[in-house]
């Protein structure tokens, strides 16, 4: 299967800790997204890379999180001194971007953060 | 900016009858992309159907359908003959276009249906 992949699936860690999720597009993918869904909500964007190069990014992402997509294949998603509002599921998706594409995003299946 | 409303947080249907999810929009860009995705207790977002603003036709694809009615800015979701497998959350999601970036999408906070015998 080649689908997109995230990892780990699930975290538990401590306030104030740092905590680093990973995600694996469709490899022939080079556009790349976060979304951060809490609980009885849609998912909400968080920032998006055209290969590496992350082109936009949400007011929902505070100077604790920094995402990096260094050869712009994987990702990785970095939340600094967590607090228990951070506490959600982490979702990632990748799409083409040439014309005539599939128009829609592909998702992996998350990586739900909890933090005590 | 970009607002997908989804008024029914909660449905129920019979099997093998048809359900019609709600969903409406508000975008002042005359060029935008519907979505609907599927998103079972595993978590995953399962892609159901997409409808562009300048389809003329209503989008189908197997047992969903789209009810795209573009004056009243809805996007109503169709599925018929429901299946146990069905039971899930349902998000409505637009793309956005207005910064530039023809790619981010806006959900709205979902439905949850319930299919029973």
């Amino acid at each position: 299967d080649t689908g997109v992949s995230q990892d780990p699936r699930h975290k538990i860690t401590k306030r104030g800790q740092n905590v680093t999720f990973r995600c694996d597009p469709i490899s022939e993918h080079n556009r790349l997204y976060w979304y951060r869904q809490t609980l009885g909500q849609g998912p909400e964007f968080l920032t998006y890379f055209q290969n590496e190069a992350q082109l936009e990014k949400s007011r929902l992402l505070s100077d604790r999180f920094s995402a990096e997509r260094p050869k712009g294949s994987f990702s990785t998603l970095e939340i600094q001194r967590t607090e228990q509002g951070d506490s959600a599921m982490y979702l990632c998706a990748s799409s083409p971007s040439q014309a005539g594409g599939p128009p829609e995003q592909f998702f992996g299946p998350g990586t739900r953060l909890t933090v005590l | 900016a970009q607002k997908i409303t989804q008024t029914q947080p909660g449905m129920f249907v019979q099997e093998k009858e048809a359900v019609t999810l709600d969903c409406t929009y508000d975008t002042s860009d005359p060029s935008y992309g519907l979505f609907w995705y599927k998103q079972p207790s595993s978590g995953e977002m399962i892609f159901l159907i997409y409808q562009g603003s300048y389809d003329q036709q209503n989008a189908t694809e197997g047992r969903y359908s789209l009810n795209f009615q573009k004056a009243r800015k809805s996007a109503n979701l169709v599925i018929s003959a429901s299946q146990l497998g069905d039971s899930a959350m349902y998000f409505c999601a637009m793309r956005d276009t207005t910064t530039g970036t023809a790619s981010k999408l806006t959900f709205g906070t979902g439905t949850r249906l319930q299919v029973t015998l």
